[in-house]
């Protein structure tokens, strides 16, 4: 089974730019997650989606972070306009229907972002 | 907020030595599951626990939930070099009707020769 792809792997941007970052989940898996993780610290959780709808975005910094999953495969995440503290990496992971701890997820590989 | 502290948050060791590393929280999860990640790398699954009190072992790693579904721990018997990474624990909370992952603090891990 093919795993979560993401792309960008890396990229480097000066701050007020924007970046946007793809994810292709697993086939058939309806939730999709989005993590923002610094270096050495566990992820934090951008935003959840089942299928095509979000489930939680509290945490997403909507002033300039965006994100869509359009006819519930591939997702975008989009950072307009990057500031310093964006730096990090941005993990796209993907489980089956309705999540309950005994379907596990799985992670993409990350992409990492540095603002300079 | 559900919030998971680990500790310690770095650890560094000599090969064949022991530890334990902690997950905190002052929530109850309904599970609780155990990853490693490698530089470059997404976290992989090592375990889910989801009773309370629960043990689990995985070769030389050996996992435990609380009774009270609020802490788990991780301890690593005659560490090796291949266990050197980050350690996270993540609690699955009441999210509705699609449950979501929350992560802990992590624990960095260095497995000297």
């Amino acid at each position: 089974e093919a795993g979560v792809a993401q792309s960008p792997r890396y990229k480097i941007i000066e701050k007020r730019q924007s970046v946007a970052f793809w994810c292709n989940p697993i086939s058939g898996h309806a939730t999709l997650y989005w993590y923002q993780q610094i270096l050495g610290q566990g992820p934090k959780l951008l935003i959840q989606f089942q299928n095509n709808g979000v489930v939680d975005d509290s945490q997403l910094p909507k002033d300039r972070f965006s994100a869509e999953r359009l006819k519930g495969v591939d997702s975008t995440l989009k950072i307009q306009p990057a500031k310093l503290e964006d730096s990090a990496v941005y993990l796209c992971a993907s489980g089956p229907q309705g999540f309950t701890g005994a379907n596990v997820l799985t992670f993409g590989a990350g992409s990492r972002l540095t603002v300079l | 907020t559900q919030l998971l502290e680990q500790s310690p948050q770095f650890l560094s060791i000599q090969e064949g030595e022991n530890l334990t590393v902690y997950c905190n929280s002052s929530s109850v999860f309904s599970s609780l599951q155990w990853y490693r990640q490698e530089p470059g790398e997404g976290p992989v699954l090592l375990v889910t626990v989801v009773t309370g009190g629960e043990v689990k072992k995985l070769k030389r790693l050996t996992f435990q939930f609380g009774d009270a579904r609020k802490d788990s721990s991780l301890h690593i018997t005659a560490a090796q070099t291949g266990d050197t990474g980050l350690y996270l624990c993540a609690g699955e909370g009441y999210g509705g009707a699609t449950n979501k992952l929350i992560f802990g603090t992590g624990t960095l891990l260095a497995v000297q020769p």
